[in-house]
């Protein structure tokens, strides 16, 4: 199975300021890879598939980029509602499919 | 709009069974690829299973973490998805959420809770 490593596990940024997060892949996944948002108490949150296409409703604030084994997400101006915890997950050819074990975004 | 929601977690004993239930509004567990993702107490997503398309095959597939105990189907006469769990063990205790996508999972429940204790 295709092993996926986020880092960091957790991040604190300023207000306004740009969150940088990462995703690995232990093998090719092409850009068969998602990003998804996890607030407490709420249902997870598509946020980018074929990583880098944002899902409906995403703001432009959020960028995914890469391909291969080497992802990235970005906010480019962290507002308090960005807290969250962010997964990335790849569905690269058959199942199974496999999440990050995720990265908790702070506000400083 | 697309809801889906699910139902049949409780408390149930080590090796017990449950099975859980999806039922799906505006939209057909059929005629899309469904799916089990769960998230253990403190920890991340794990995605558990998915269920193909009838056209495409209805094929299953499912994490190594439960290949064998777990199986995953559907009633389409009912728009429902189920996840039939056996050999519950103490790790298995999470929220389980049922979702829709062919890869990411576009749409999600409100998840329900297994909890698996003596």
């Amino acid at each position: 199975d295709i092993m996926m490593t986020q880092s960091p596990a957790s991040l604190s940024v300023s207000p306004g300021e740009r969150a940088t997060l990462s995703c690995r892949a232990s093998q090719s996944v092409s850009s068969k890879l998602g990003w998804y948002q996890h607030k407490p108490g709420q249902v997870p949150r598509l946020l980018i598939y074929g990583a880098s296409i944002r899902a409906t409703g995403v703001p432009a604030r959020f960028t995914g980029n890469g391909s291969g084994t080497e992802f990235t997400l970005t906010i480019s101006s962290l507002r308090s509602e960005d807290v969250a915890v962010y997964y990335c997950q790849q569905y690269n050819n058959r199942p199974p499919w496999t999440f990050g074990q995720g990265t908790k975004v702070e506000i400083k | 709009e697309v809801q889906l929601v699910e139902s049949g977690g409780a408390l149930v004993q080590p090796g017990g069974s449950l099975r859980l239930s999806c039922v799906a509004s505006e939209f057909s567990v059929s005629d899309n690829f469904m799916t089990w993702v769960r998230q253990a107490p403190g920890k991340g997503l794990e995605w558990l299973s998915i269920i193909y398309t009838d056209v495409t095959g209805g094929r299953t597939y499912y994490a190594d973490s439960v290949v064998g105990r777990f199986t995953i189907s559907r009633d389409s006469s009912q728009n429902t998805l189920y996840l039939q769990m056996n050999s519950l063990r103490a790790d298995d205790t999470a929220v389980y959420y049922c979702g829709s996508g062919p890869g990411t999972v576009d749409y999600w429940g409100q998840g329900t809770l297994v909890t698996v204790s003596s």
